[in-house]
């Protein structure tokens, strides 16, 4: 799975929209990008993913560029809840179980 | 639906006991994944389940045994717990269909102390 890096910590007002980057420049060409996040104490949840073009769900949008070497977890109005270590994963399509590599992540921290 | 449940929540066992962690999981999911974190650090695999009947190991499964019950359920003992072994464990499931990103979901945790 390509290398990921992402910024320690960032901070966001509450309302604002939060925009987490991530570069992944070794990516290829069958590598999804994930986002989960872990907000204290609780098990990983899933946010979003994509391949090459740009995702939205009620949670969050996905934007990758074009050469898919970054992208940015775009959270439109975060909330006080949305305060928690967030980490951008890649990995190919897999047919087989594989381990999910978390690396260290973004803390977010929204502010009041 | 329920998602991934983890029972117990929380659990303190003195060096030597055993245990076992129960997981379930409701969403027909294929695959299913033990993984433990430690204080500051992420996620490792212990086992895992490609499918019902089969079990593999993962990244740090010595001290552990795990048992695919059905296809639903995924359970792991520890039979002589040690201090290290002190940790929270996340089970995990995923779909695995064949084609499609191999989305996990995860249980809430369990806390486990050893004395």
């Amino acid at each position: 799975d390509a290398k990921t890096t992402q910024p320690t910590s960032m901070d966001c007002a509450e309302g604002r929209a939060a925009n987490l980057p991530c570069n992944h420049s070794t990516i290829s060409g069958n590598e999804y990008v994930y986002w989960y996040r872990q907000i204290h104490s609780q098990g990983p949840q899933y946010i979003i993913h994509g391949l090459k073009n740009n995702e939205t769900n009620e949670m969050a949008s996905l934007i990758i560029t074009e050469d898919r070497k970054s992208s940015t977890l775009i959270l439109p109005h975060a909330t006080l809840r949305d305060t928690a270590v967030y980490y951008c994963i890649v990995r190919v399509r897999s047919g087989s179980a594989r381990q999910l590599t978390f690396g260290s992540g973004t803390q977010l921290t929204v502010l009041p | 639906n329920a998602g991934v449940t983890q029972t117990p929540k929380f659990q303190v066992l003195k060096t030597g006991q055993s245990m076992t962690l129960q997981c379930a999981q409701d969403m027909n999911h294929n695959s299913m994944y033990w993984y433990r974190q430690d204080p500051g650090m992420g996620l490792r695999l212990i086992y895992y389940s490609a499918s019902e009947g089969t079990t593999d190991k993962g990244e740090v499964p010595n001290g552990y045994n795990v048992s695919r019950l059905n296809k639903r359920e995924f359970s792991l003992r520890l039979e002589s717990a040690a201090p290290s072994q002190t940790s929270v464990y996340f089970c995990a499931s995923s779909a695995r269909d064949r084609g499609l990103p191999d989305t996990q979901y995860f249980g809430p945790g369990t806390r486990l102390t050893v004395l």
